[in-house]
């Protein structure tokens, strides 16, 4: 089974360019998170999508970055304009809702985007 | 003030060495507790989750435990291969798939 695909794995770019990343989660999936993680740091959440809506974004910078869910399926992260502050690897994940009593918490995570910001 | 403090932050052992990594919290309303493993340049790889104070879990030469403050990943006689970054993270209530929220993480190295 194909695990989490995330693409591109390594991204150079000036600050103030844009940027975008594209997830692929496990087929079957209904849950889609996309984290930032800073060197040294855990994993912090961005944006959690229950099939197309995002059902929590509090924590997702507005005013540059975006994301999309097409169709319940693929994701794709953007930001506009990049700051140096950005620089940080970007995790997808994927997890499947089995409904409460059976959920095991894990996330699938891909092997993540890193960007850097000159 | 920090949900999730991992400790310690480095830890080196000999091929063999028995040792364990802390993780406390300080959330109400734990929902469950996860151990992740994640490699250099790599993303985390699930290990365990933990529901409720008392109960443990065993993979291989990784046991975890939990109380209603924190809990230990046990590594008994680790190898090489056992050397990575070691992430805690809560998630607290409602809904199945609320977030998670991570510590900084333990680096593991094993010399042979």
């Amino acid at each position: 089974e194909a695990g989490v695909v995330q693409s591109p794995r390594y991204k150079i770019i000036e600050k103030k360019q844009p940027v975008a990343f594209w997830c692929n989660p496990i087929s079957g999936h209904n849950t889609l998170y996309w984290y930032r993680q800073n060197l040294g740091q855990g994993p912090e959440l961005l944006i959690r999508y229950e099939n197309e809506e995002a059902v929590d974004d509090s924590q997702l910078p507005k005013d540059r970055f975006s994301a999309e869910r097409l169709k319940g399926v693929d994701s794709t992260l953007k930001i506009q304009p990049a700051e140096l502050g950005d620089s940080a690897v970007y995790l997808c994940a994927s997890s499947l809702d089995r409904g409460d009593r059976m959920n095991t918490g894990e996330l699938f995570f891909g092997e993540g985007s890193r960007l850097t910001v000159l | 003030e920090d949900q999730v403090t991992q400790s310690p932050e480095a830890l080196r052992l000999q091929e063999g060495e028995s040792s364990s990594l802390n993780c406390s919290y300080t959330v109400s309303g734990l929902r469950g507790l996860f151990w992740y493993r994640q490699d250099p340049g790599k993303g985390p790889e699930f290990l365990f989750t933990l529901y409720s104070a008392g109960e443990e879990k065993e993979k291989e030469r990784l046991k975890a435990t939990l109380t209603k403050k924190e809990s230990f990943l046990h590594i008994t006689a680790p190898k090489p291969e056992d050397s990575a970054t070691y992430l805690c993270a809560v998630q607290e209530g409602p809904g199945a798939n609320s977030k998670l929220t991570f510590g900084k993480g333990i680096t593991l190295s094993v010399r042979p």
